[in-house]
């Protein structure tokens, strides 16, 4: 599976869209990218996954470069709520390799 | 009820203390994950088990083993507990659509 890059961190105000980057650069055709998050030591939350087409559900969108070497998860309007930290993992094995991730930090 | 389910919830024990972790699932789902958690740290997988007769090591599996005792059930052992062990433990089960569904989370600490 391939190895993802995120941001350590990113603060994001209350109410703004939340653009959070994904570096997979070696991603190979059949992996898809995956989002979760987790909310303080809860366990992980699905978010949205995708193969080379955008994707949009009620918690957010998913965008995939054309080359499929990036990604971008925006939550449209970020809450408090939304603070967490946020995984991407590139993954066709339905092994996952979570990483680090990028702590999110919503802003009042 | 849960759809993923971890027992216990926390616990605390000594070094060189066998310890299991169970975690159930009520989802149907063939696969199933450990995870270890650390302080500030991501997710690392430890074994995962594709079906019942399939069990395979993960990023860190030394010093853990586990069982897989139906569909429904994967249990995670720690044959003889050591400090950093202590960590948050997650246990994950996948079906067809690639999203995975985490339980609640063991706190383990050895002493």
């Amino acid at each position: 599976d391939a190895k993802t890059t995120q941001p350590p961190s990113m603060d994001c105000a209350e109410g703004r869209a939340a653009n959070l980057p994904c570096n997979h650069s070696t991603i190979s055709g059949n992996e898809y990218v995956y989002w979760y998050r987790q909310i303080h030591s809860q366990g992980p939350q699905y978010i949205i996954h995708g193969l080379k087409n955008n994707e949009t559900n009620e918690m957010a969108s998913l965008i995939i470069t054309e080359d499929r070497k990036s990604s971008t998860l925006i939550l449209p309007h970020a809450t408090l709520r939304d603070t967490a930290v946020y995984y991407c993992i590139a993954s066709g094995t339905y092994k996952y390799i979570f990483g680090t991730g990028t702590r999110l930090k919503v802003l009042a | 009820d849960a759809d993923v389910t971890q027992t216990p919830r926390n616990r605390i024990t000594k070094t060189g203390k066998r310890i299991m972790l169970e975690c159930s699932q009520t989802k149907g789902h063939d696969r199933m994950y450990w995870y270890r958690q650390d302080p500030g740290l991501g997710l690392r997988l430890i074994y995962y088990s594709f079906d019942v007769k399939d069990i395979n090591k993960g990023e860190i599996s030394d010093g853990y083993s586990v069982s897989r005792q139906a569909q429904a059930k994967f249990s995670l052992s720690l044959e003889s507990a050591i400090p950093n062990q202590t960590a948050l433990y997650f246990c994950a089960t996948n079906g067809r659509g690639g999203e995975q569904f985490f339980g609640p989370g063991t706190r383990l600490t050895v002493l």
